[in-house]
């Protein structure tokens, strides 16, 4: 079946650090992969989406990258703050249904 | 960004009761509108696909006697958890497309429903 993981469950690191979360997608080739911030309690809010043709994609501390080969996305975050600690959802379309699924979802703990 | 509002955000109820949630587009419309449960340290798990105008088209392993959506117009979608018992415990989370950003979902902030 057509999944998305996200091995780690947990990452703590210290703050000023860099921040990389990896996600993995097996049995499918999605056109876009796009990751989500969850704060306790709340619904996903939308970061970022990445195209299967484009390598890299950067928003302010946030870089995303599409690796088709290693059926891969890594989610960085630069400069790392308290303020950025939550959980980072990968998700995918597969076979281009137009419905979302999501990994596991990683959560960040970043420590002053 | 566009605004989807859930409501209520939490609710307690007795087994065997019917609870309805709410989800609304407010500033733009929702020809689409996704039902996710998530359970705790989990993620979302897409229930079922809401189409206005039109049944809703549910996961495989998703009751749909059990759980009833509803979208009657293009700015809201209702799901009902009919007969509600304690494993139907969980996070409920509403997301919509915007038509002129058709891959990113706006979601909602949530429902959790606690049943005893």
């Amino acid at each position: 079946s057509q999944k998305i993981e996200q091995n780690s469950e947990a990452l703590n690191i210290q703050e000023g650090k860099t921040a990389t979360l990896t996600c993995n997608y097996t049995n499918y080739s999605p056109a876009y992969l796009q990751w989500y911030r969850q704060d306790p309690g709340r619904g996903p809010v939308f970061l970022l989406l990445i195209r299967e043709n484009e390598k890299e994609k950067r928003k302010e501390r946030l870089k995303v990258t599409f690796d088709t080969t290693l059926k891969q996305s890594l989610f960085h975050i630069t400069a790392s703050q308290p303020a950025d600690s939550a959980t980072y959802l990968c998700a995918g379309t597969p076979s281009n249904t137009g419905k979302l699924i999501f990994g596991q979802g990683t959560t960040l703990q970043v420590k002053p | 960004g566009a605004v989807v509002s859930q409501h209520p955000s939490r609710v307690i109820c007795k087994s065997g009761t019917s609870v309805k949630i709410e989800c609304r587009s407010l500033d733009f419309q929702a020809t689409t509108m996704f039902w996710y449960r998530q359970f705790p340290k989990q993620s979302l798990m897409l229930m079922a696909t809401s189409n206005e105008g039109s049944k809703a088209t549910y996961e495989q392993g998703v009751e749909k006697d059990k759980f009833l959506i509803n979208h009657a117009s293009l700015t809201l979608s209702t799901l009902t958890v009919t007969s509600a018992h304690p494993e139907d415990s969980s996070f409920y989370i509403c997301s919509a497309r915007v038509i002129t950003t058709n891959e990113k979902l706006f979601f909602g902030s949530g429902t959790q429903l606690s049943v005893l």
